[in-house]
């Protein structure tokens, strides 16, 4: 069975940093790009970029480019999303997914993300 | 950029539902996925490539179109289909966009 587990929850300062995971099981976790998507409160999906587990080489969303580093491990095969410097405005829950364009797709189950002073 | 109509949408169980998304350039090879987003759960892919269900869904769910309009119908609502459905375009190169979603509500 393919699973994406992300960890648990998280409440950060302003200015603190913070590293979230993505552990997959059960299919071949070199073969897809892990995907990350971000959604605010009560807003939509947002498509952050995606790792490349093989050699961790990402690509990004302008709109975070810089903000936000993606990463894969892939002994452990585990993807990581961090920031170095959080903001109040990257509350948010985050997903990490295989979006493969085809008939393969699957999930985590979200990280909530809480930056509060 | 996917601009989905309307933006929410009241019917009521049993009747049809249709969702519109529009990119604002041609999507290429037609990579064009709709998925279904309830509180508390992960997105649900139900359509890729613009019109292949997804396993596991439903055959009241039906995806069409090509090129800059999309469509996904919901033939007969049941009371579980009521939830968010986002379209997402993943054509030639990155970044790949959501559309901002359609929120389909009991009237």
């Amino acid at each position: 069975e393919v699973q994406l587990v992300q960890s648990e929850p998280e409440v950060k300062k302003p200015g603190e940093s913070l590293r979230i995971s993505c552990k997959g099981s059960g299919y071949s976790f070199t073969n897809y790009w892990i995907t990350w998507v971000r959604q605010m409160p009560g807003k939509g999906l947002e498509w952050m970029g995606r790792v490349d587990p093989p050699d961790s080489s990402a690509t990004y969303n302008p709109s975070f480019q810089g903000h936000v580093t993606m990463s894969a491990d892939r002994s452990i095969t585990t993807s990581y999303l961090q920031w170095s410097s959080l903001k109040a405005s990257d509350t948010a829950i985050y997903y990490c997914a295989i979006v493969s364009g085809y008939n393969f797709d699957y999930w985590g189950q979200g990280t909530l993300v809480t930056v509060s002073s | 950029v996917l601009t989905q109509s309307p933006g929410t949408l009241s019917l009521s169980p049993g009747e049809r539902a249709t969702l519109s998304c529009r990119a604002s350039q041609s999507v290429s090879n037609n990579y064009l996925a709709w998925y279904q987003h309830k509180p508390g759960q992960a997105p649900r892919l139900l359509i890729y490539g613009a019109s292949s269900r997804a396993t596991g869904i439903p055959d009241t769910f039906s995806g069409s179109g090509s090129g800059t309009d999309f469509t996904l119908t919901i033939s007969r609502l049941e009371p579980e289909d009521f939830a968010v459905y986002y379209c997402h375009q993943y054509g030639s190169s990155p970044p790949y966009t959501f559309g901002q979603g359609t929120k389909l509500e009991i009237k």
